[in-house]
């Protein structure tokens, strides 16, 4: 079982759309990150949180330490939203900031 | 403020053969990763650098990978020989400190395609 899970693997909708993506962990971890990478590999970090819920222009993460789960929401989802969506947890019990790595969700958003 | 470069963006070669992959991480920043992604999966660390220091290296196939970064700024990262499975996006990243949870900064990738 991989450290990192995250649902669904892939995801279309219809512009306009409310989008969830879910990601569960089961290491202790020091912060969860929201990864986006288009085609071509690079990857932007979106959201870096260790409690509660972050929130920039139509993306809103959220996290809950207790059940080890956190979400990516995206509002009135947009084709150029299509991408790669990745969970990455900063583990307590790893060195430094070393990433352990869901698989991502590959999101389409169709016009 | 520039981003990470990486090249080259692609690289094609043949099983057996050697190849390398360059890294400019974002200026000042001490810390340094190399990721491999094979498709559909998410990111493996596979080295990750303080200044010129290797800090992780457990998951670096070390028969055949190696790494460095010398003056504790870019960095090569070198496969020989290539194996087929070794066919991934080879991610590179940096951060200004690695410190537990902070943000990491990532190239556009190199592409390589063995056949």
């Amino acid at each position: 079982k991989n450290e990192v899970e995250q649902s669904p693997q892939n995801l279309t909708a219809q512009e306009g759309e409310f989008i969830t993506i879910n990601c569960s962990y089961s290491v202790g971890i020091s912060a969860l990150h929201w990864l986006q990478q288009h085609p071509g590999g690079g990857i932007v970090s979106l959201f870096m949180l260790s409690s509660g819920k972050k929130k920039h222009g139509r993306l809103i993460a959220t996290i809950n330490i207790q059940e080890k789960h956190s979400s990516l929401h995206i509002t009135a989802s947009h084709p150029r939203d299509s991408a790669v969506y990745i969970c990455a947890v900063s583990s307590e019990e790893t060195s430094g900031s070393r990433l352990t790595f869901g698989e991502g969700t590959q999101l389409t958003v169709n016009p | 403020e520039a981003g990470v470069a990486q090249s080259p963006r692609y690289k094609i070669i043949e099983k057996r053969q050697s190849v390398a992959f360059w890294c400019n991480p974002i200026s000042g920043h001490a810390t340094l990763y190399w990721y491999q992604q094979i498709l559909g999966q998410g990111p493996k660390l596979l080295i990750q650098f303080q200044n010129n220091g290797v800090v992780d290296d457990s998951q670096l196939p070390k028969d055949r990978f190696s790494a460095e970064r010398l003056k504790g700024v870019d960095s090569t990262l070198k496969i020989q020989p290539a194996k087929l499975e070794d066919s991934a996006v080879y991610l590179c990243a940096s951060s200004p400190r690695g410190g537990m949870g902070e943000t990491q900064y990532f190239g556009p990738g190199t592409r390589l395609l063995v056949l």
